[in-house]
C-alpha cells in the first residue's frame, strides 16, 4: 500500500541554520503530497503541499518541490527561526472507496531551534 | 481560520469509565475523521466518515466507536476504558484534499 517515510529526530539547529527534513514517499498513481505541522500543544496544520510532479509547495519560508524520479518531498528552510521548533509531519492523499481521499502520514520529524 | 472544535482537551479517568470525547466543526464539512497519535508522534486514522449516517473504521483497530448524526457533530465513544487506550485522539474535517485539525483531546487512563 502507499506509504511515507521521513527522516529520524530530532533535529537540533542553530538559529539562522538551513534545515532539511527528508521525506520520501511509496505509492501507485500521483497522489497529492503535503508537509503539515504541529505546534507543541496544538492540532496539525498545514503548511505547505504540492498536487503534481515538479509542483513546488512554499508557505513561511518553507518549501518543498515533488519529485516523481526520486520519489521524494523534502523540505527545507533556508534560515531556521525558534518559533519554527515543532513537530513535521509528511503526508500523502490516499484512495478511499467511493473516490474520497485520507491522508497517510509520516512519523513526523521534531525539530527544535536554539537561539 | 479553522473552525473545528474538541473538548475536552485533558481527561484523566480510571479504567472502565464510558467516556465520550467530542469533536465539533462550523465549516459544514462533509468528511472528518479522527486520528490517534501515539507517544512517538505517529498518527494512525481510526475513524473516517463521508457525511451524515456514514462511518468507517480506519487503517488502526480501535475499540472506540463513533456516530454521525448532524453533519457538524461526530463524537467519538470509548465504553470501557483501559490504560492501553492512553493517547492523543485528533479530530479532523475535510471537503478538498486539505484537513483542518482541532487541538486534540490527551486521554490518560489510570
Amino acid at each position: 500500500g502507499n506509504s511515507v517515510t521521513q527522516m529520524e529526530g530530532p533535529v537540533t539547529l542553530s538559529e539562522e541554520a538551513f534545515l532539511t527534513i527528508n521525506c520520501t514517499y511509496t505509492a501507485t498513481g500521483y497522489p497529492s503530497l503535503f508537509w503539515y505541522v504541529q505546534y507543541p500543544g496544538e492540532g496539525l496544520q498545514l503548511l505547505l503541499k504540492a498536487t503534481k510532479a515538479d509542483d513546488k509547495g512554499s508557505n513561511k519560508g518553507f518549501e518543498a518541490t515533488y519529485r516523481k524520479e526520486t520519489t521524494s518531498f523534502h523540505l527545507e528552510k533556508g534560515s531556521v527561526q525558534v518559533s519554527d521548533s515543532a513537530v513535521y509531519f509528511c503526508a500523502l492523499s490516499d484512495r478511499l472507496s467511493g473516490g474520497y481521499n485520507k491522508l497517510i502520514f509520516g512519523a513526523g520529524t521534531r525539530l527544535a531551534v536554539h537561539p | 481560520e479553522a473552525d473545528i472544535y474538541q473538548t475536552p482537551r485533558y481527561l484523566v479517568i480510571g479504567t472502565g469509565k464510558k467516556i465520550t470525547l467530542e469533536c465539533s466543526q462550523t465549516m459544514g464539512h462533509d468528511k472528518m475523521y479522527w486520528y490517534q497519535q501515539d507517544p512517538g508522534m505517529e498518527l494512525h486514522l481510526i475513524h473516517y466518515s463521508y457525511g451524515v449516517n456514514s462511518t468507517e473504521k480506519g487503517d488502526l483497530s480501535s475499540e472506540s466507536t463513533v456516530s454521525r448524526i448532524r453533519t457538524e457533530h461526530f463524537p467519538l465513544t470509548l465504553e470501557s476504558a483501559r490504560p492501553s487506550h492512553t493517547s492523543q485522539y485528533l479530530c479532523a474535517s475535510s471537503e478538498s484534499e486539505k484537513l483542518f485539525f482541532g487541538s486534540g483531546t490527551q486521554l490518560s487512563v489510570l
